[in-house]
């Protein structure tokens, strides 16, 4: 059993259209990530959040972390070609080490 | 470029067999951590070392050791190599808080890929 559920697994969209993907879990995290993986690469962190409710921004990328800890959202706005990739959830439990989801595969079309 | 280097880059060898994958962290980094990403497992924390020494354990099989050098580079290596142990292997480095017992944000190389025939 995945500890960090992502969902979709895949999205194709066009250019322009907005998007949002999911990281679930049953269990709490104290902190959660998210990265960005491009292939042939390896992940790339875009933002950590650490307070239930707290939303972060970076861009056109819109972070939110769910009230009980417990889930994740990543909304991108307006899409480009240039977000595609693998993004990757990725949640810390007290000094643990970190549990990656499966991702997300991201195509973004011109 | 996040600093941290992995060789090799690509990988090919046959059953039964032993390689090793190499990893130098960012400069300044005093922890290495070791993963595996598959399709079907997603990505795997699989041992983590800092200073040379092994700070926390994940999903590393008996067959598979890791080791990190007095000049901070690591070594993860793969014995009596098996068709799924077919993945990438990405090694990631961090400053290392509290001699790495706190998480810290880590930096990850560009990954082996090891095909075993």
């Amino acid at each position: 059993t995945q500890l960090l559920e992502q969902s979709p697994q895949f999205l194709s969209i066009q250019e322009g259209e907005n998007l949002t993907v999911y990281c679930n879990s049953s269990s709490v995290f104290s902190s959660l990530q998210w990265y960005r993986q491009e292939p042939g690469e390896g992940p790339v962190l875009l933002v950590t959040v650490v307070t239930g409710g707290e939303v972060k921004k970076l861009k056109r990328l819109t972070f939110q972390f769910g009230d009980a800890r417990k889930d994740s959202s990543l909304h991108i706005t307006a899409a480009q070609p240039g977000d595609t990739g693998l993004y990757l959830c990725a949640g810390q439990r007290g000094y643990s080490t970190l549990t990656f989801g499966k991702g997300t595969m991201l195509l973004v079309s011109p | 470029d996040s600093g941290v280097t992995q060789t090799p880059k690509h990988l090919i060898t046959a059953t039964g067999q032993r390689v090793t994958l190499r990893c130098s962290p960012r400069s300044g980094d005093l922890s290495v951590y070791w993963y595996q990403q598959s399709l079907d497992q997603g990505l795997q924390f699989l041992i983590q070392y800092y200073n040379g020494e092994e700070r926390a354990k994940g999903n590393i099989l008996e067959r598979f050791s890791a080791q990190q050098f007095p000049d901070l580079h690591s070594e993860l290596n793969l014995s009596s190599l098996e068709l799924g142990d077919s993945a990438l292997y990405f090694c990631a480095s961090s400053v290392g808080l509290a001699g790495g017992l706190i998480p810290d944000t880590q930096y990850f190389g560009p990954g082996t890929r090891l095909t075993v025939l």
